[in-house]
């Protein structure tokens, strides 16, 4: 079955600094990989998802990249802000009907 | 908390008792999930459900239960046979499989 792996477990950043999040697949057949946010107590949200016959997508400060060859993707986000201090959890897609989470990363902005 | 509801936020069990969890969504979604998360270990699927009637186990299914008679509903049942129940419990629908998961607030279950 699917594997994902996700770095690092935590990180700190200033603010207005980039924070760049990095997860790994196991699976080649993998087609759908998306990027969540969960805020303290609060529940998981999707912020940006991919597609394996993409390379890269954006959406304002956010970013995800995709290596099929290396299985490997990344999440960007740029000019950081407060309020993107929550934890990020990448995810893989296991057949049609599965998502397998990374571990997650809490990411702090520090003013 | 729009679309997917959870009930209740927080819920203890009793040593060798049955209790279950509510999730209701109003979205018109198809697929339906139980995600447990534990600290530093993500989320794990527990099962799921594609429609009405059927569903399937996922990677950490034993000890648990389920059941869909209605698209709107997919209850979870953690059984005694669940020896370790304390975790945070996540309840997500989606309109196309496993893209674009809309997660419910949770539910906190915790051992007396």
């Amino acid at each position: 079955g699917e594997n994902v792996e996700q770095h690092p477990s935590t990180l700190s950043v200033q603010e207005g600094d980039s924070a760049v999040i990095k997860c790994t697949y196991s699976d080649s057949a993998s087609n759908y990989f998306p990027w969540y946010k969960q805020e303290l107590g609060k529940r998981p949200q999707l912020i940006i998802d991919i597609r394996s016959n993409v390379g890269e997508k954006k959406d304002q400060r956010i970013a995800v990249t995709l290596n099929k060859t290396a299985k490997h993707f990344s999440l960007h986000i740029t000019e950081t802000q407060p309020e993107d201090s929550a934890v990020y959890f990448c995810a893989a897609s296991q057949g049609a009907q599965k998502l397998v989470f990374g571990q997650g990363t809490r990411l702090t902005i520090n003013p | 908390d729009g679309g997917i509801t959870q009930s209740p936020k927080y819920l203890f069990r009793k040593e060798g008792q049955n209790v279950t969890l509510s999730c209701e969504q109003n979205l018109n979604h198809d697929a339906m999930y139980w995600y447990r998360q534990d600290p530093g270990q993500g989320l794990r699927l527990i099962y799921y459900s594609q429609i009405v009637n059927d569903f399937q186990k996922g990677d950490i299914a034993e000890g648990y239960s389920v059941s869909r008679e209605k698209k709107e509903s997919f209850p979870l049942t953690v059984t005694s046979a669940q020896k370790n129940p304390t975790a945070f419990y996540l309840c997500a629908s989606s309109a196309r499989a496993v893209e674009k998961l809309f997660f419910g607030s949770g539910t906190q279950l915790s051992v007396l």
